[in-house]
């Protein structure tokens, strides 16, 4: 159990398109799900922290309007990249919270593949 | 500032011998400690996770420690195997802090034939 997906595994958009990743906790419900960005040789950055039914938390220096995140059931956030440009290349990987066990614990998504020309 | 901190950045050894990854971290009040691993392109797996009141952990070659008092912990990998080779993370969750994680930057571990 325990299994998180994320959709689509790699994109490949022209600068200035919207790309939307989701993120689903297959067997379990996720009151929170983070979403991370990682850049090559480099460890996991939080990014926000997203909350069934309300508004998402934004780490410091992320921005929220380029970044939507929307957490509209216990088992699905999507991000969406507005505007995207070639920075924005990057490696999206989301995790959800499974509470109820001692070590509250967070499972990861397999990643989604960004690349913006 | 909770920080996490892993050493060696990056390891090559070879096929069949063992290795010991370190993880020293600052995070209070501490809950818990993971060791991930990370395949390229791919999302951090779970290996092992310890509380505060668990020493050791293993999960087949794969052994960690933690030892609370001097905060660091060691993942300890035996008869390494050519699909070992991966990054490891260290990563430290703290008592009420909204189940955030405080991640090292991980060692990257190479394994050769």
């Amino acid at each position: 159990g325990a299994v998180v997906s994320q959709h689509p595994s790699w994109v490949i958009c022209k600068s200035g398109t919207s790309v939307k990743i989701e993120c689903r906790s297959l067997d379990f419900q996720a009151t929170t799900m983070f979403w991370y960005r990682q850049f090559p040789k480099q460890s996991l950055m939080l990014m926000a922290t997203s909350n069934e039914g309300s508004k998402a938390t934004y780490e410091q220096g992320v921005e929220k309007d380029k970044f939507l995140i929307n957490h509209a059931s216990l088992t699905l956030s999507t991000l969406t990249v507005t505007s995207a440009h070639p920075e924005d290349s990057s490696f999206y990987i989301c995790s959800a919270h499974r509470g109820g066990s001692s070590y509250n614990e967070q499972f990861f998504g397999p990643g989604t593949r960004l690349t913006v020309l | 500032k909770n920080q996490v901190e892993q050493s060696p950045q990056s390891l090559i050894i070879l096929e069949g011998k063992n290795c010991t990854l370190q993880c020293n971290y600052t995070v209070s009040p501490f809950s818990n400690l993971r060791w991930y691993k990370q395949d390229t392109g791919r999302g951090p797996v779970s290996l092992t996770i310890m509380t505060f009141s668990e020493n050791t952990k293993s999960n087949g070659r794969y052994t960690a420690t933690l030892d609370a008092d001097t905060k660091q912990s060691s993942l300890h990998i035996t008869a390494s195997q050519l699909s070992d080779s991966a990054s490891y993370i260290c990563v430290v969750s703290a008592h009420n802090a909204g189940n955030m994680l405080t991640f090292g930057g991980g060692t990257r571990l190479m394994v050769k034939p």
